[in-house]
């Protein structure tokens, strides 16, 4: 069974640009939950998708955005950014994300704003 | 805002000793405490959810208890070895259990051969 998995693994974008990231959850996993990681914090939410709809958000600004398609893939999105954004992120896939499931990680994505 | 406090920060032991770390969370609207190991370069795996209070895992030599009542979690890992140089990561569950859940900065480990 194939692990989640995200894409790209790295990425370098200047202020004010946008970038896109993608993450492919367990083949019948529903719910995807994205995290912001930064040095000295620990793992925060962005938000969780379950059947194509936002089922829950983190304490993010607007730039921060994004969705998930039919067959549970989920994008995030992040316009105008800012040096601040330069963290790793990681999505993590569960079957309906109920808080007793385990969450299964990907690799991330680690995004180096300049 | 829920606060999920772990400690020690960072740990360093020597290969064979035996050593816990504590998590901390809310007593109250409990739901699941989850642990996690993330190694360098990898992503984090989990060890461990637990749901009721005086559940105790184990996987191997690490081993989990749990006190809802009093809102903590310890991890023990008995004859550390150096592959099981990560850190550790908490994770409360609260409410209904639709809720996300909330990490905390987790416990650096480092085991010196």
């Amino acid at each position: 069974k194939a692990g989640v998995t995200q894409t790209p693994r790295y990425l370098i974008k200047t202020r004010g640009q946008q970038v896109t990231l993608s993450c492919s959850p367990i083949s019948g996993h529903r719910s995807v939950s994205w995290y912001q990681q930064t040095p000295g914090q620990g793992l925060q939410f962005l938000f969780e998708y379950f059947s194509e709809t936002q089922r829950n958000k983190g304490n993010f600004p607007g730039r921060f955005s994004g969705r998930q398609f039919s067959n549970s893939r989920s994008e995030m999105n992040v316009s105008t950014l800012e040096l601040g954004d330069s963290a790793l992120y990681l999505c993590a896939s569960s079957l309906v994300g109920q808080g007793n499931e385990k969450l299964f990680f990907g690799s991330g994505t680690q995004l180096s704003v300049l | 805002i829920l606060n999920v406090e772990q400690s020690p920060q960072s740990l360093h032991v020597q290969e064979g000793d035996s050593t816990n770390f504590t998590c901390s969370f809310p007593s109250s609207n409990f739901y699941a405490l989850h642990w996690y190991r993330w190694e360098t370069a990898k992503s984090p795996e989990a060890l461990f959810v637990m749901t009721l209070n005086g559940d105790e895992k184990k996987k191997g030599r690490i081993s989990a208890t749990l006190n809802t009542k009093e809102g903590y979690s310890y991890l023990y890992i008995k004859g550390s070895q150096p592959e099981d140089s990560a850190t550790y990561l908490c994770a409360f569950g609260h409410s209904s259990g639709n809720t996300p859940l909330v990490f905390g900065k987790g416990t650096r480990l480092s085991v010196i051969a």
